[in-house]
């Protein structure tokens, strides 16, 4: 089945700077590869996506890249704020694309 | 509302006993999942319902573990004789489509359950 491996498992900015978090999966046939945040308490939220067929996707201050061949893809936040502080996870899609396979998780944490 | 709503929020339960945990997801969402999440971990795949049919149920851990979606709305997740390791959040997510790549899945908050 499908894995996928996340890194860094936290990540400690100051407020303005950029933060990436990578994710690696290894089911070529995966062809969704979403983020979510998830606040403390509070279930996993989608803050964007990306589909197989696009090399990168951003929305905002946010951007996600994919590289199919190398199999990753990576999330970009730019000038970040305390309120982006939460932990992060990718997911993929398996081969049947009925499940998300998610990462393990990035704790960011952005101090004003 | 219009989220996904889970109950109970928090759940004690000693261990050997039975649970039940309630999802009701977004009117008219035709896809419905369970994923368990252990403390500092990722949601783990449980089960997966499109409409009332259970199409996937390969991430259930056990045959302690059962699920139901019984009209195609509402769905609970039973727990038999719990264990210490049954200790998680357990997270209902919704999705308007058929199958879990063809759009945003919706969560709820969680049940988070501690067996003693």
């Amino acid at each position: 089945g499908e894995n996928v491996e996340q890194h860094p498992s936290t990540l400690s900015v100051q407020e303005g700077d950029s933060a990436v978090i990578k994710c690696t999966y290894s089911d070529s046939a995966s062809n969704y590869f979403p983020w979510y945040k998830q606040e403390l308490g509070k279930g996993p939220q989608l803050i964007i996506d990306i589909r197989s067929n696009v090399g990168e996707k951003k929305d905002q201050r946010i951007a996600v890249t994919l590289n199919k061949t190398a199999k990753h893809f990576s999330l970009h936040i730019t000038e970040t704020q305390p309120e982006d502080s939460a932990v992060y996870f990718c997911a993929a899609n398996n081969n049947a694309g009925n499940m998300l396979t998610f990462g393990g998780g990035t704790r960011l944490m952005v101090k004003p | 509302g219009a989220g996904v709503s889970q109950s109970p929020r928090y759940k004690v339960a000693k261990r050997g006993q039975d649970v039940a945990l309630r999802c009701d997801p977004i009117s008219g969402h035709v896809s419905l999942f369970w994923y368990q999440q252990a403390l500092g971990q990722g949601p783990e795949f449980l089960t997966y319902f499109q409409n009332e049919a259970q199409l996937d149920k390969s991430g259930l851990p056990s045959d302690r573990f059962f699920a139901e979606r019984p009209e195609g709305s509402v769905s609970t997740l039973k727990i038999q004789r719990t264990q210490q390791e049954d200790s998680a959040v357990y997270l209902c997510a919704s999705s308007l489509l058929a199958g879990g790549n063809t759009g945003e899945l919706f969560f709820g908050e969680g049940s988070r359950l501690t067996v003693l």
